[in-house]
């Protein structure tokens, strides 16, 4: 089946860097990503939809300079998580969407981001 | 505003039961519903996706229904076995947008 991969699978870095989290989609094109965040014991929320060649679409609350998301390419999206702070300590799931399936899509297995 | 909600948070039950877990949503125009299971610390695995003008799935000891007039979708699993134990999402499809909004989970525990 296809396969959605994150990189890096964890990461932990001190407070007021930046970390960049990779989507990839390994084996079919997505003209659309979901980056979606999960808090421990709470359900996925979605941040963005990320389009291929656009801008992404931000959900409301979700501070676009803070989550910058990047659509290069139809098999990558990324978000980077600027200036972080312990509360942005998350896990953090992206989701592709097969561009000849539009009713699919295929999650990756997740980054933990850990702030210090 | 769309809200999809899951009840019970957490089930326990014995190996070989079978159980329904609960799933209900406040879109009654509802595209696709999709049921996901999560184990911890892992990302998302799909189980079953019914489409609006479905109204049931199955897949194995897996089966899912789907009840538009009363808001509610169930996932019904079969002899359960301890591997079963995981975290189990439903989600509704935004429209055609592919966004998914999710309930927040069922964590089920099925001990041996």
């Amino acid at each position: 089946g296809a396969v959605v991969s994150q990189h890096p699978s964890w990461v932990i870095c001190k407070s007021g860097t930046s970390v960049k989290i990779e989507c990839r989609s390994l084996d079919f094109q997505a003209t659309t990503m979901f980056w979606y965040r999960q808090f421990p014991k709470q359900s996925l929320m979605l941040m963005a939809t990320s389009n291929e060649g656009s801008k992404a679409t931000y959900e409301q609350g979700v501070e676009k300079d803070k989550f910058l998301i990047n659509h290069a390419s139809l098999t990558l999206s990324t978000l980077t998580v600027t200036s972080a702070h312990p509360e942005d300590s998350s896990f953090y799931i992206c989701s592709a969407r097969d561009a000849s399936r539009t009713d699919t899509q295929y999650f990756g297995p997740g980054t933990r981001l850990t702030v210090l | 505003k769309q809200e999809v909600t899951q009840i019970p948070a957490a089930l326990s039950v014995p190996e070989g039961e079978n159980l329904v877990l609960n799933c209900s949503f406040t879109d009654s125009a509802i595209y696709n519903l999709q049921w996901f299971r999560q184990d911890p610390g892992k990302g998302l695995t799909s189980l079953l996706l019914i489409q609006s003008s479905q109204r049931e799935q199955t897949s194995g000891r897996l089966n899912a229904s789907l009840d538009k007039s009363s808001g509610r979708s169930t996932l019904y699993i079969a002899a359960s076995q301890p591997g079963d134990s995981a975290t189990y999402l439903c989600a509704e499809h935004s429209g055609n947008t592919g966004k998914l909004i999710f309930g927040q989970g069922t964590t089920l525990q099925v001990k041996p």
